[in-house]
């Protein structure tokens, strides 16, 4: 069976820190592509980062490049966002995804349940 | 960066009826188009790939159809768990994956 969890969320002020994590079991971890999504309350989905099996490809939506950093452990089957510089606009469910590359085809197939994240003084 | 349009925002549906939900992508994104069902306080789940094919599980009143820029996502007879948002996803030009901004199929 499928499992997807994220943790690690909550309340932080802006400016501050936080880490996300996902924790993934019933699929090849190792070499799966895996993304961060969130959605603002009330609001639809927005992608957040990419980083592939290997860790040897990241990307980063413009909103976040340069304050947010991806990152896995294949050996705990581990997915985290480093959160810094936070603004109230980064207050958000974010979900932990898994890209499905399926024949020639790349949708996102397992997803969490989402950890809440909200910025507020 | 591909902006999704979909349309209707909401479409008010009579259960048993028919449902047609529309996205419309800013270029072509070919057939790489997702849709997903998210129902409230839930995780997005994916419904169809591929502009037509239905994921695993997914019941046949479930259709996708279109390529290039216009996609639709048919519900053929609507039950009470269809009753969701709805988003598309494209994957043909990423970063960044982008998704419409959601259709919110209610009780009519």
């Amino acid at each position: 069976e499928v499992q997807v969890v994220e943790s690690g969320g909550g309340l932080v002020q802006p400016g501050g820190s936080l880490r996300l994590s996902c924790a993934a079991s019933g699929f090849p971890f190792s070499t799966s592509g895996m993304n961060w999504v969130r959605q603002a309350p009330g609001k639809g989905l927005e992608w957040v980062s990419y980083i592939s099996g290997p860790s040897v490809t990241i990307y980063y939506a413009d909103s976040v490049r340069g304050r947010f950093t991806i990152s896995r452990d294949n050996a705990k089957n581990s997915l985290y966002l480093q959160m810094n510089s936070l603004r109230a606009e980064d207050t958000a469910v974010y979900y932990c995804a898994r890209l499905w590359p399926v024949g020639g085809d790349y949708p996102f197939d397992h997803w969490g349940q989402g950890t809440l994240v909200t910025v507020s003084s | 960066e591909i902006v999704l349009t979909q349309s209707p925002a909401t479409l008010s549906v009579s259960p048993g009826e028919r449902a047609t939900l529309s996205c419309r992508a800013s270029q072509s994104v070919s057939s790489s188009l997702a849709w997903y069902l998210q129902k409230a306080g839930q995780a997005p789940r994916l419904l169809i790939y591929g502009a037509s094919t239905r994921a695993t599980g997914i019941p046949a009143r479930f259709s996708g159809s279109g390529s290039g820029t216009e996609f639709t996502l048919t519900i053929s007879s609507l039950q009470s768990e269809d009753f969701a948002v709805y988003y598309c996803q494209q994957y043909n030009n990423w970063p960044p994956w982008t998704f419409g901004q959601g259709t919110k199929v209610e009780i009519k």
